[in-house]
């Protein structure tokens, strides 16, 4: 079956550290690869998505993602995290992209010390 | 512009009730998605409309499940003789098209408690 696993349950980190959030899904054929991100009390919102090209992906605030192939693996990353970073990060796939239903996984919770 | 709306906010019901959940997309929004959400997991995929019809809905886990949307805008999920298991939370997405492409933005969310 189709999967989406994300490895931390509870990341946390103190403000200027870098962050390194894994994600690995099932093989499926063409994959389309997401990271959305919910603050607290907010909607979840896109972060960053991949769909071809270059492996290495910038999204929003700073984060960018890479992903490597022989992996099945789409890690999250930011050099230097901020209070404001804190947040539940979830990844996300799409499975052959004529349509866009996602298979999410159980999503990490980020907790940055001020 | 406003983004994806979701009513009620919360809904607490008895077991064996039946309910109703809305989702208004962003106009213009060809796609609605909605996902189910329990504690400690990520989005579940349900079911996935483009315009009026149901594309999708290999992820409504039984027949008394059922979502709808006549005109192609707001969309109703439908939860008949619900059960605790269900108690979740309900998300409402919506995008342009219905391709991968196409940014699914959420909404709110309806927290969906079955005492």
């Amino acid at each position: 079956a189709q999967s989406v696993s994300q490895h931390n349950h509870h990341v946390i980190l103190s403000e200027a550290a870098s962050l390194e959030l894994g994600c690995n899904y099932s093989y499926g054929g063409t994959v389309n690869l997401f990271w959305y991100v919910q603050y607290p009390g907010q909607h979840l919102q896109l972060l960053l998505k991949y769909f071809s090209g270059d492996p290495l992906v910038k999204g929003i605030k700073g984060f960018e993602a890479e992903f490597i192939k022989s992996k099945f693996s789409f890690n999250l990353r930011k050099p230097s995290v901020q209070w404001s970073d804190t947040a539940e990060y979830f990844c996300a796939v799409n499975y052959g992209g004529s349509q866009g239903n996602l298979i999410f996984g159980k999503g990490t919770k980020l907790s940055v010390k001020p | 512009g406003a983004g994806v709306s979701q009513t009620p906010s919360n809904k607490v019901t008895e077991k064996g009730k039946y309910v109703e959940l809305r989702c208004d997309p962003i106009s213009g929004h060809t796609a609605l998605y909605w996902y189910r959400q329990s504690l400690g997991q990520g989005p579940e995929f349900l079911i996935y409309f483009q315009g009026t019809g149901a594309a999708d809905d290999s992820g409504l886990p039984n027949d008394r499940f059922f979502a709808v949307r006549p005109e192609g805008s707001v969309s109703t999920l439908k939860i008949q003789r619900t059960e605790r298991g269900d108690s979740a939370v309900y998300l409402c997405a919506s995008s342009l098209g219905g391709v991968a492409l196409d940014t699914q933005y959420f909404g709110p969310g309806t927290r969906l408690t079955v005492l």
